[in-house]
């Protein structure tokens, strides 16, 4: 089936700095999600991007659907302790299923 | 808090036991997922329904049945299961299937955490 190549797989960041992950298939994608998943809990979605070009923001998040509908990027500007978690990009594929990438584990730094 | 409610939170069975996951959503969604997911993977889509009909089963062994009661419930009934299949079980739902024009925004539960002995 379709997959998602998500990176990095983790990062260690200061507190305060600016993070940047990112998403990218063999196939196009109709719709991009981004979710966040704390330990013991469902996932959270974020942001949810349905064309190709958008640039859209949630409070410091920012992400964009790629022009060529093959990936996304999810930016966090300031990064808090809250911050900290699974991410995972989502997308539709052409059978009407989300799959997920295999998520970026973002860490900070004390 | 999340509303999409799943119970019970945590569940231990033998491979001979018969239990059941519980999933219940009152934001009027006409479409409901289970998803599989193993620690430090991703979630796994396993079933998808649309007004009560099953739309989607991902080649998912028999010892797992789904069943969607009504438009705000759904269950998933465990039997003869088996060690590896030991895995935090998330439901979700959404306004609609992508199919019937949704969004793709799926809403999740906290999962049930389900531990085969």
């Amino acid at each position: 089936g379709q997959q998602l190549n998500q990176s990095p797989q983790s990062m260690f960041i200061q507190e305060g700095e600016d993070v940047s992950m990112n998403c990218t298939s063999s196939s196009i994608f109709n719709t991009w999600l981004w979710y966040k998943q704390d330990p013991g809990e469902g996932p959270v979605l974020l942001i949810a991007l349905y064309k190709a070009g958008e640039l859209t923001s949630n409070g410091r998040l920012t992400a964009q659907f790629g022009t060529t509908r093959k990936d996304s990027f999810l930016n966090i500007s300031a990064s808090i302790p809250s911050d900290v978690g699974i991410y995972f990009c989502a997308g539709s594929d052409r059978d009407d299923k989300i799959i997920f990438g295999k998520g970026t584990r973002l860490h900070i730094l004390p | 808090d999340t509303e999409v409610t799943q119970t019970p939170k945590h569940l231990v069975m033998g491979m001979t036991n018969k239990k059941s996951l519980k999933c219940e959503q009152h934001m009027g969604h006409r479409a409901m997922y289970w998803y599989k997911q193993k620690a430090k993977k991703p979630p796994e889509l396993m079933f998808v329904y649309s007004y009560e009909k099953l739309s989607i089963n991902e080649s998912v062994p028999s010892r797992f049945s789904p069943e969607c009661p009504n438009s705000s419930l759904l269950n998933l009934h465990l039997h003869a299961l088996q060690p590896e299949d030991s895995a935090l079980y998330l439901c979700a739902s959404s306004q609609e299937f992508l199919e019937q024009g949704g969004t793709g925004e799926l809403f999740f539960g906290e999962g049930s955490r389900l531990t085969v002995l």
